[in-house]
């Protein structure tokens, strides 16, 4: 069990541009959740899924924003046409269905001049 | 709208010294957790609390989940260097959600 990875580690980006970010969860988790976190505040829910099944997305998930988990295995978070208020940390989270304890991977730091 | 109000913000005190920090709402959860984040990392599980009273040690931290599930605290005993870092909890949310409600967290500083 090696944890929940992340890729890239660090991005940064000008503004307009798109990116997509990749999260591999722990393996027998079924449970995948992304997050977002900016200087000085916790995380902040942006959307998870159920294997393959988005099932809930947080009205911070703008239109430019999507999330695939296309074989229920790793996920894939893409922002387009990037606007300088989405320099933050992405954070994905992932856990077993029935028992909502979540762990993190190391995040991708978004940076968009 | 769920809150976790967490105390004190930001905490800066010497080795060997005790502490405690507060997480507290007036929404009941059905379970909190406590993570600890260091700069550029993502946030680590240290602990989920789900009973009301409940008390739970790791070495030389201590967490309880108040009676009524509605706030939790964290008291670290002889703190050292090696504790230092951004103290986050987190709760269920209601409602049939599966994510995670987070407070901003406590920045612990432990000095040698």
């Amino acid at each position: 069990d090696t944890g929940v990875s992340q890729n890239p580690r660090h991005k940064i980006t000008k503004r307009g541009q798109n990116v997509t970010f990749r999260c591999d969860p722990i393996s027998e988790h079924n449970r995948l959740y992304w997050y977002r976190q900016t200087l000085g505040q916790g995380p902040e829910f942006l959307t998870y899924f159920q294997n393959e099944a988005q099932l809930e997305k947080s009205r911070l998930l703008s239109d430019r924003f999507s999330a695939e988990r296309p074989k229920g295995s790793f996920s894939t978070l893409e922002i387009q046409r990037t606007e300088q208020g989405d320099s933050a940390m992405y954070l994905c989270a992932s856990s077993f269905a029935s028992y909502n304890e979540q762990f993190f991977g190391p995040g991708t730091r978004l940076t968009v001049l | 709208t769920q809150l976790l109000e967490q105390s004190p913000q930001f905490l800066s005190i010497q080795e060997g010294e005790n502490l405690t920090v507060y997480c507290n709402s007036s929404s009941v959860f059905s379970s909190l957790q406590w993570y600890r984040q260091e700069p550029g990392e993502g946030p680590v599980l240290l602990v989920t609390v789900v009973t009301g009273g409940e008390v739970k040690k790791l070495k030389r931290l201590t967490f309880q989940f108040g009676d009524a599930r509605k706030d939790s605290s964290l008291h670290i005993t002889a703190a050292q260097p090696g504790d230092t870092g951004l103290y986050l909890c987190a709760g269920d949310s209601q409602g049939g959600s599966e994510k995670l409600v987070f407070g901003k967290g406590t920045k612990l500083t432990v000095n040698p």
